[in-house]
């Protein structure tokens, strides 16, 4: 089924380790972005990227890195985990065409501990 | 900056109406509308454009005044469906979308 595809659904860290979240979407789509969505709060823009070879950063991106090599794919590299980086976290994809109606993949529970 | 929005939580009972209404500081070129269910990603809902349209879908419409900087959502005679967390997302300028800036949210429940 086309759409936004995020692994790990769920994961426990310990402090100090690394991880990478992976993203997938086969809709062609350039433009790609992660959230992160602290408990009863709003999604806050990690990190964003344009197409291919380009990224850049959002509202919060201490702490992350991310790589865009494929159209298809946008991992999202946590480094030295800390527990501040405990909260759920969205991939997002939109067209160049209209540049809207984000499409968002299922979330990954990440805890750190 | 976030946008504000208003109220934090609402409940309602099945049939009523309800407003929802999201504030910004700044000049707005778009406002996007998502509906979150617990447990689940957001949902898009609608975006409105600078110009003030209203839009809507079924029972669920929104207005956009870009010179309050204000956007409002309307749910009209709510379904139990409609319970979530509505999430604003404003934009600065065209190609806003990797602007996006959303709000805390509006918890929605409808009752039976």
């Amino acid at each position: 089924n086309a759409g936004v595809t995020q692994t790990p659904k769920f994961r426990i860290l310990k402090i100090g380790q690394s991880m990478t979240l992976q993203c997938a979407q086969d809709m062609n789509h350039n433009y790609m972005y992660w959230y992160r969505q602290d408990p009863g709060m709003g999604l806050k823009l990690i990190y964003y990227s344009v197409g291919a070879g380009i990224t850049d950063k959002g509202e919060v991106p201490n702490g992350y890195n991310v790589s865009r090599s494929t159209t298809e794919d946008f991992p999202l590299r946590l480094e030295l985990a800390a527990p501040s980086q405990t909260s759920v976290y969205f991939c997002a994809s939109t067209s160049a065409a209209t540049n809207e109606k984000l499409l968002f993949g299922s979330g990954t529970q990440l805890s750190v501990l | 900056q976030q946008p504000v929005q208003s109220p934090q939580a609402v409940i309602l009972r099945e049939g009523e109406d309800a407003v929802i209404n999201c504030s910004s500081s700044k000049a707005l070129y778009s406002v996007h509308w998502y509906r979150q269910k617990h447990g689940e990603a957001p949902v898009f809902l609608m975006i409105l454009l600078k110009g003030g349209e209203q839009k809507g879908h079924d029972k669920i419409s929104a207005s956009f005044n870009e010179k309050k900087q204000q956007s409002s959502l309307y749910l009209t005679a709510s379904q139990l469906s409609y319970s979530g967390t509505y999430f604003c997302g404003t934009g600065a300028s065209s190609g806003s979308a990797r602007q996006l800036t959303f709000g805390s949210g509006t918890q929605l429940t409808v009752l039976p």
